[in-house]
């Protein structure tokens, strides 16, 4: 069965670059979230878009976008990237609200130095 | 506010050990839905099981068990004769009904030692 697929899986950026985090959903999955992990830490919501329109927003720090277009895949846009934004980002998909659950994708690991 | 709680940071035991996992939630809601993630050492997160707040029943599949108690707000996790594929970071979340976003408790990591 398709998977929720995030790209790039792994990405090393400098401070103050930007990156670009895609993530495409299960087909017919019109829901997707994006949630941050640091090192040892739970996974952190972040936004999420229903329909191509933004649902719910958590803990996004300002120099973080993310949009969801028209084939329902989103991006999760990152500028002037901080030491602290290292982190394991994933992205998860579901079926409108998710109350039959939530597929998450392997994740993209993102390293600043 | 929610919130989920689970007290054990880590748990070692030895293969074919049983071990349970603690999960204490906390939500003023009366639908919410409950769930259990495993993160493995590769670091992707695995669905294990989903309880709406309606569901009390317990459930069972193959070595893994869950008891969900509205009365004491936990729904705790059991696996049976534990192996070392069991190894890894175990993650409870609440969902409020009007809500989009998992709110995760801080993970239990399990090592199963051979």
């Amino acid at each position: 069965a398709a998977g929720v697929i995030q790209s790039p899986r792994h990405l090393i950026k400098e401070k103050r670059e930007t990156a670009t985090l895609k993530c495409y959903p299960i087909p017919r999955h019109d829901t997707v979230y994006w949630y941050q992990q640091g090192p040892g830490q739970d996974p952190q919501f972040l936004i999420s878009f229903y329909e191509k329109m933004q649902s719910d927003k958590g803990s996004i720090p300002d120099r973080f976008s993310a949009q969801q277009f028209s084939d329902y895949h989103s991006e999760l846009n990152m500028s002037s990237l901080e030491l602290g934004d290292s982190a394991l980002y994933f992205c998860a998909s579901s079926a409108g609200t998710g109350n039959y659950g939530y597929t998450f994708g392997s994740g993209t690991r993102l390293t600043v130095v | 506010a929610q919130k989920v709680t689970q007290a054990q940071t880590e748990i070692s035991v030895v293969e074919k050990e049983d071990v349970t996992l603690d999960c204490v939630y906390e939500t003023r809601d009366t639908t919410y839905y409950l769930f259990w993630y495993k993160q493995p050492p590769s670091g992707e997160l695995v669905f294990l099981i989903r309880r709406n707040s309606f569901d009390e029943q317990n459930e069972i599949s193959g070595r893994y068990s869950w008891n969900f108690q509205k009365s004491t707000s936990s729904f705790n996790f059991t696996i049976t004769a534990s192996q070392v594929v069991d190894s890894a970071v175990y993650f409870c979340a609440l969902r409020r009904s009007n809500d989009y976003k998992l709110s995760f408790g801080a993970g239990t990591t399990v090592t199963v030692r051979a």
